[in-house]
């Protein structure tokens, strides 16, 4: 049974650019949530999807936005870059109140 | 934005050793779990706790859910050195609030462990 998978796991962008970063859910999981890591910190909340609807968000600007598929896989979009969005982008599923199940990670660097 | 105050930040010890670390928050939560972050990896659900007062343990590991249901804490027993890593605590606020769903995490506590 696969876990969490995100893709790619490692990318490199310039400022400015726009970024999509991909999560397919744990089988029988049906909300997807975003979170960012950056270096030496817990991980924050972006967004959570479910139904195809963003049902929660965290504080992050409208330059970071999402989508969800009927298959419940998910996207999260970053557009204009910055620096400071270097982070590892983790992507978590969960179905009711079962505890969160985390992918891998997708490391963004930007340069 | 909002971390858990999670303690102690790093921690040496030497194998056989107990170790224990905590999370407090000033919001009340209804769901405190503990994960595992490993380099290069996602955080690994370790123990969830979803009632206030409740004592789990899972192998070596015991964790308990604070009676004011504002802090966590995590004990390991008896520490091996695949015990390494970053443990994160998490909370989940209340069912029916507007930050349901959304889990708010620690900062982590690194745990080296000397043979």
């Amino acid at each position: 049974d696969a876990g969490v998978t995100q893709s790619p796991t490692h990318l490199i962008k310039t400022r400015g650019q726009q970024v999509t970063l991909r999560c397919s859910p744990k089988s029988g999981h049906d909300t997807v949530s975003w979170y960012q890591q950056a270096l030496g910190q817990g991980p924050q909340f972006i967004f959570q999807y479910y139904e195809e609807e963003e049902r929660q968000r965290g504080n992050f600007p409208d330059r970071f936005s999402g989508h969800q598929f009927p298959n419940y896989s998910s996207e999260l979009n970053v557009n204009a870059l910055l620096l400071g969005d270097s982070a590892l982008y983790l992507c978590a599923s969960s179905w009711g109140t079962d505890g969160y199940t985390f992918g891998s990670g997708t490391r963004l660097t930007v340069v | 934005g909002q971390q858990l105050n999670q303690s102690p930040q790093s921690m040496f010890i030497q194998e056989g050793e107990d170790v224990s670390m905590n999370c407090t928050s000033s919001s009340i939560f209804n769901t405190w779990l503990w994960y595992k972050q490993d380099p290069g990896e996602g955080p690994v659900l370790l123990i969830a706790l979803y009632k206030a007062g409740e004592l789990t343990s899972n192998g070596r590991l015991t964790a308990q859910f604070g009676i004011t249901r504002k802090d966590s804490f995590l004990n390991i027993s008896a520490s091996i050195p695949s015990d390494v890593g970053i443990y994160f605590c998490a909370g989940q606020p209340p069912a029916g609030g507007t930050s349901y769903g959304k889990l708010t995490f620690g900062q982590g506590t690194i745990l080296t462990v000397h043979p």
